[in-house]
């Protein structure tokens, strides 16, 4: 089993729509999950960030976190164009300072 | 201005040889990381370091290696030992040594091809 696991897409969602994206962990000790966004030929930027159980939203985005069932999700409320992106689930592993990356789940946004 | 500057951004490498990536803080971040990414695929960790003058092997360090004699830096070297280098390469760093929870900061990359 992977350490990080992300559905790889593509993820096709017409604008102005809800766009779910999801990731599962293998460590049940990590405390630590952060979903990036990343444009074709570019690094990845931080979108959210959380560490506690149940939601954190921060404009049109919302992370949920469910260490129970190993489970880590970012919804996109009204989906624009501009959010076509890969996005990238990150765990903090219990291993000291050790960050796993899963494979990315490709969004497109259709006008 | 303060950030991750890696160089260089493009690089060929014929067969055989080792390269050298070199990756720069000024943030003053204890922990820096070095991952592969290759295309269509998320990121693989290669080598980490807390501290100055101790690192950690990531999930794909054969046919790399890595030092951390400074804390604003930390090279990556692609030996002729890995087979299939082509790919882009991303340095990380990150306040905490624990890790926890402070955000990993990334620089622009680069992009190795062999030739």
């Amino acid at each position: 089993q992977k350490e990080v696991e992300q559905n790889s897409g593509p993820l096709s969602v017409p604008e102005g729509a809800i766009a779910s994206l999801n990731c599962t962990y293998s460590d049940r000790g990590s405390q630590s999950f952060f979903w990036y966004r990343q444009y074709s030929g570019k690094s990845p930027e931080l979108i959210m960030s959380i560490y506690s159980n149940g939601d954190k939203e921060d404009g049109r985005f919302t992370a949920q976190l469910n260490k129970a069932s190993q489970y880590v999700s970012l919804l996109i409320r009204d989906s624009q164009p501009s959010d076509s992106a890969t996005y990238l689930c990150a765990v903090n592993l219990t291993e000291g300072g050790k960050l796993i990356f899963g494979q990315g789940t490709e969004l497109s946004v259709k006008p | 201005d303060g950030g991750i500057t890696q160089s260089p951004k493009y690089l060929f490498r014929k067969e055989g040889q080792n390269v050298t990536l070199s990756c720069e803080q000024n943030l003053n971040h204890d922990a820096m990381y070095w991952y592969r990414q290759d295309p269509g695929q998320g990121l693989r960790l290669i080598y980490y370091s807390q501290i100055v003058n101790d690192f950690q092997k990531g999930d794909i360090a054969e046919g790399y290696s890595v030092s951390r004699e400074k804390k604003e830096s930390f090279p990556l070297t692609v030996t002729s030992a890995q087979k299939n280098p082509t790919a882009f390469y991303l340095c990380a760093s990150r306040p905490s040594k624990g890790g926890g929870g402070n955000t990993i900061y990334f620089g622009e990359g680069s992009w190795l091809t062999v030739v």
